[in-house]
Formats: structure tokens, C-alpha cells, sequence
């Protein structure tokens, strides 16, 4: 079955850290880039992250730049993104998204996972 | 950044109608746009990309058109099920991909 399954979100205080995986299933994870997109409680989309099918070149929205970190581990089909520092506005729902593209990135996104709620407060 | 603007931010419409909404971008970005739909609670989906492509597996009701900095999505026959927010996004800038704000159809 082809999905993407988010895991390791939860409530932190402001200035704490949290990693966040995405297990990827029934399609060849390594051939493709990945994003991170989340979605603040009523909000729209926002762009976080991607990484290149092989994870040589990654990419940051200017909100998260210096503060998350996005990775893979292609032999365990999984995604993953660190991310300390952080603040209130960072909450938000975060999904893992599949690049359209094979190798070339197309930057949109054809398969998505349920996402994990990510809450900073104090 | 390149600001994306949907209208209207929410319709109301009725099932049969054709619904048309719009996209517009603040600078050419050719083709590189792309149609989302979500509904509550769950993830967005692919509708449509490069402005006019239906992605594999979405009904033929729904099309894309336009170019440059105008773009719309039409519903050609509302069903049940289309009642949803939907989003479009340009990929024209990368990096810095945006997101429209999103356009609520309601049940009339």
C-alpha cells in the first residue's frame, strides 16, 4: 500500500525540540524527493522543507532556516525533521509529501501523510 | 516571495452547478501551477498540475486552465463529495513555493 505515516509530534514549551519521522511504504522511497508542508490550527499550507532524492541538496523555508533540520534515512524508507527553538507560530499540523518527480524535482506534491500535531506552548 | 490570491476565499453552491474558482499569481509563473483539495481533518490531494494536468485517478469534472499570472479551477457538475477547501500552489519559484489562501465551498 502506498502511504506516508507521520509519527513524533506532541506538546512542547517554547525553545524545546521535538524530531518528527515519516515512514514511507509501497513505492521506491529512494527515487524521490521529500517535503515537509504544515498547517497551522485553521490556516492554510505552508512549504517547510525538502530534500533531494538522495539527500545531497536540502532546502528551507525562511521561517525554519537555521532552527529545523530535514533528513532521510533511505535504507529504513524514512523521513525525518528536527526541529529546535521552537516558538509558538510553529504549531501546526506537519505532513510528510512525496515530490511528484522522479530524481527531478517537480516541487509539488502527489502523495501526502495524515500529519502529526505539533504544539508549543507553555 | 511570489503572493498567491484566491477568489472567492468561500463559495456556495449547490450540487449539479459548475463552479469556477481563480488563482492568481503576483508575477508570471507560466504553468507552474498546481490545484489541491482538502477536506476537513485529512491531508490535501492532488487535483491538478502544470495549470491544466488531472492527476491520475481524479474524476474528469475537475480541469485547470491558464497561464502566466491568471488561472482557474472548474468543477464542471458539483457532486456531494467536492465540498472541500482547495488550495493552489505555484512551483515556479523554488525554493519558495506558496500557497494560496484557500477557497471554502460550501453546500448551498
Amino acid at each position: 500500500q502506498v502511504q506516508l505515516v507521520e509519527s513524533g509530534g506532541g506538546v512542547v514549551q517554547p525553545g524545546g525540540s521535538l524530531r518528527l519521522s515519516c515512514a514511507a511504504s509501497g513505492f521506491t522511497f529512494s527515487s524521490y524527493g521529500m517535503h515537509w508542508v504544515r498547517q497551522a490550527p485553521g490556516k492554510g499550507l505552508e512549504w517547510v522543507a525538502f530534500i533531494r532524492y538522495d539527500g545531497s541538496n536540502k532546502y528551507y523555508a525562511d521561517s525554519v532556516k537555521g532552527r529545523f533540520t530535514i533528513s532521510r534515512d533511505n535504507s529504513k524508507n524514512t523521513l525525518y525533521l528536527q526541529m529546535n527553538s521552537l516558538r509558538a507560530e510553529d504549531t501546526a499540523v506537519y505532513y510528510c509529501a512525496k515530490d511528484r518527480g522522479s530524481f527531478y524535482a517537480d516541487w509539488y506534491f502527489d502523495l501526502w501523510g495524515r500529519g502529526t500535531l505539533v504544539t508549543v506552548s507553555s | 516571495d511570489i503572493q498567491m490570491t484566491q477568489s472567492p476565499s468561500s463559495l456556495s453552491a449547490s450540487v449539479g452547478d459548475r463552479v469556477t474558482i481563480t488563482c492568481r499569481a503576483s508575477q508570471s509563473i507560466s504553468s507552474y501551477l498546481n490545484w489541491y483539495q482538502q477536506k476537513p481533518g485529512k491531508a490535501p490531494k492532488l487535483l491538478i498540475y502544470a495549470a491544466s494536468s488531472l492527476q491520475s485517478g481524479v474524476p474528469s469534472r475537475f480541469s485547470g486552465s491558464g497561464s502566466g499570472t491568471d488561472f482557474t479551477l472548474t468543477i464542471s457538475s458539483l457532486q456531494p463529495e467536492d465540498f472541500a477547501t482547495y488550495y493552489c500552489q505555484q512551483s515556479y519559484s523554488t525554493p519558495s513555493i506558496t500557497f494560496g489562501q484557500g477557497t471554502r465551498l460550501e453546500i448551498k
